[in-house]
């Protein structure tokens, strides 16, 4: 299996921009997660789904952010308008099940201007 | 205020030498897992622990959820460059399947 991919690797772009962060989960895996990890706050759930579905969107910082599974293989993340305080490193990860390690993709990093 | 608390923050040692990086919490978790990641890659699972007072031995890594099941300990025997870089420790409730990540220890084998 080729693991989780997310795309793009990197991403600059200018505040009020629109930015769409992709990921896709390892084939079989039920859970899909979103983390954003800085230095200032480390690594902090955003958002988590459960056979498509989001079960826990509690870390979503705001109305500016939004997440989407619409089948078990592909997974979006858009933040609308984006701004600099959201330059951080965005990883997707995908999970078999409950108590099961997740496997991490290797990230977007994305700046904002 | 990180719900989970590693320590130390970094550390810094010559090959061969021995360490122990602690992670400790109020909350009891159902599970604890243990990551290491590389700059500019995602954390990679090295190991899970469910049971309070359990030790998993990983070749030189021995992990130890404490018996109440609030802390773990990582502890790496004779060091050695690869082991270099920045080791989380992430704890799971009972119900629902959400890790939440200790702040991580940076650490750096001197060769």
């Amino acid at each position: 299996d080729a693991g989780v991919i997310q795309s793009p690797r990197h991403e600059v772009t200018e505040m009020g921009q629109e930015v769409t962060l992709r990921c896709k989960p390892i084939s079989g895996h039920d859970y899909l997660f979103w983390y954003r990890q800085t230095m200032m706050r480390g690594l902090e759930l955003l958002i988590y789904f459960n056979n498509n579905v989001p079960i826990d969107d509690s870390g979503m910082p705001e109305d500016r952010f939004s997440a989407k599974m619409p089948n078990a293989s592909f997974s979006t993340l858009k933040i609308q308008p984006s701004e600099p305080r959201d330059s951080a490193v965005y990883f997707c990860a995908s999970s078999a099940g409950r108590f099961i390690g997740y496997t991490f993709g290797s990230g977007t990093r994305l700046t904002v201007v | 205020t990180q719900l989970l608390e590693q320590s130390p923050q970094f550390l810094s040692i010559q090959e061969g030498e021995n360490l122990t990086v602690y992670c400790n919490s109020s909350s009891v978790f159902s599970s604890l897992q243990w990551y290491r990641q590389e700059p500019g890659e995602g954390p990679v699972l090295l190991v899970t622990v469910v049971t309070g007072g359990e030790v998993k031995k990983l070749k030189r890594l021995t992990f130890q959820f404490g018996d109440a099941r609030k802390d773990s300990s990582l502890h790496i025997t004779a060091a050695q460059p690869g082991d270099t870089g920045l080791y989380l420790c992430a704890g799971a409730w009972e119900y629902g399947n959400k890790l939440v990540f200790g702040a991580g220890t940076i650490l750096r084998v001197k060769s």
